[in-house]
């Protein structure tokens, strides 16, 4: 079952400009982890961030995650075209040993 | 090290046929999960395996199977084939299975049932 929601579902910028996904879940983590997919392609996994972590950074990307509103965000900042691509979010629901991911936000970067 | 590898990478098959798909995992990895992926339902955990042993499974029919060896290769099976079958499915490896480490996904087997 899925329990990460991205938002928005589609997102079209500019090279240079930063990209922010959100994503939003129903029940208590160990952890949330963000994904990149290249067009029906396997997943790339882009950043793990724990439930006591509150913020992480990882060259040109930025994860914050707010456990009191079940919510995280990712930022890729100074976009480039090579960054289109659909991103998942993935939550670890305690009970373990599966990931739950939202259907994800498809980014567009246009030269 | 190699990355995860899934044969085939494609296959066509027609309505109650059944079908084999195999993961090799990273060597060291001891943890497998299987995911599919559709355009309606985004990608779903169907299973999971370490040492041999399942550890979980997702909210799909018992037309689903899967299996790990002893070198932490695995298979999944679908039997009597459903046109709804059709999608991507994905293997993922990693050291010791969540909450612990990242998955490492392979390029994926893309199912088209007729």
């Amino acid at each position: 079952s899925q329990q990460g929601e991205e938002d928005p579902q589609a997102l079209s910028i500019q090279e240079g400009e930063n990209a922010t996904m959100n994503c939003s879940y129903k029940t208590s983590i160990n952890n949330l982890q963000w994904y990149r997919q290249n067009s029906g392609r396997g997943l790339v996994h882009l950043i793990l961030i724990r439930s006591n972590e509150r913020e992480k950074h990882s060259g040109r990307l930025r994860v914050t995650l707010d456990t009191s509103k079940k919510s995280s965000s990712l930022l890729i900042t100074a976009s480039r075209a090579a960054d289109t691509a659909s991103y998942f979010c993935a939550t670890d629901p305690n009970s373990g040993y599966a990931l739950n991911f939202g259907k994800g936000t498809s980014l567009l970067v246009t030269p | 090290k190699a990355g995860v590898t899934q044969t085939p990478r494609y296959l066509i098959k027609t309505r109650g046929q059944q079908v084999t798909l195999s993961c090799s995992p990273i060597s060291g990895h001891r943890s497998v999960s299987w995911y599919q992926q559709t355009p309606g339902q985004g990608l779903q955990f169907l299973f999971e395996y370490f040492s041999e042993t399942q550890r979980n499974k997702g909210n799909f029919p018992g037309r689903f199977s899967g299996r790990q060896f002893s070198n932490s290769r695995s298979e999944m099976n679908v039997s009597t084939l459903e046109l709804g079958d059709s999608a991507l499915y994905l293997c993922a490896s990693s050291q010791q299975g969540n909450p612990y480490n990242e998955q490492f996904f392979g390029p994926g087997t893309r199912l088209t049932v007729l």
